[in-house]
């Protein structure tokens, strides 16, 4: 089944405390991305990358890594969480560039930072 | 950069009724690519339809079709005959074609939409 996988799907951790949201996709998908959601706010992207190695910043970067060593798992990365990185965190991927091709979304992960 | 506006925080029908659900946007960009996603309470991102901007006939899926008036920078969803599994939160998306724009996906804030029974 073709599908983008995010684990843990729920994480309560301290500030300060580094942490690892992974994401993996078994579609072959070039382009993957992540997102942050927050009530009023919608989605919006943290960090995007259009194949292997290659990465870049999106609308709010601040306080979060990625790495694209492989081109199925595109993992994220908080080095040191703080209480404003609450919030639900969704990974998405789709083929190429091509902007009419849906973006497939992981289920996402509720991430608490205390 | 584009933005992308949904002025109904909140939205209700009655089942087998018809809803629109409206958004608008903002963008300098004369191709480019919209969406709406719904969002139950699983979580899971659904895509439910997708229009091209050069295209001028309203895409189409089932109970699902769009209004789309490119001049208005409007793309409106109307669910007809509405299900009690319509109820969701809905996002409309706006994507660039343009690679130095980083193809953006840029979402509203959402409706959430309740069905009454």
């Amino acid at each position: 089944e073709a599908q983008v996988t995010q684990n843990p799907r729920y994480l309560i951790t301290v500030t300060g405390k580094k942490l690892t949201v992974t994401c993996s996709q078994n579609m072959n998908h070039e382009y993957m991305s992540w997102y942050r959601q927050d009530p009023g706010l919608g989605l919006r992207q943290i960090y995007y990358s259009m194949n292997v190695e290659v990465t870049d910043k999106g609308d709010v970067p601040e306080g979060y890594k990625v790495s694209r060593k492989e081109k199925r798992n595109f993992p994220l990365i908080l080095e040191s969480p703080s209480p404003n990185q609450t919030s639900l965190y969704f990974c998405a991927s789709s083929v190429g560039l091509a902007v009419y091709n849906e973006q497939f979304f992981g289920p996402g992960t509720r991430l608490t930072v205390l | 950069a584009q933005t992308v506006t949904q002025s109904q925080p909140e939205m209700s029908v009655q089942e087998a009724e018809t809803v629109t659900l409206s958004c608008t946007y903002d963008t300098s960009e004369s191709d480019y690519y919209l969406f709406w996603y719904k969002q139950p309470p699983s979580r899971q991102m659904i895509l439910v339809i997708r229009q091209e901007a050069y295209k001028q006939q309203n895409a189409t899926e089932n109970r699902f079709s769009v209004n789309f008036q490119k001049a208005a920078k409007s793309f409106s969803l109307k669910i007809s005959d509405s299900q009690l599994g319509d109820a969701a939160m809905y996002f409309c998306a706006y994507r660039s074609p343009r690679r130095d724009n980083n193809n953006d996906m840029r979402f509203g804030a959402g409706t959430r939409l309740t069905v009454k029974p």
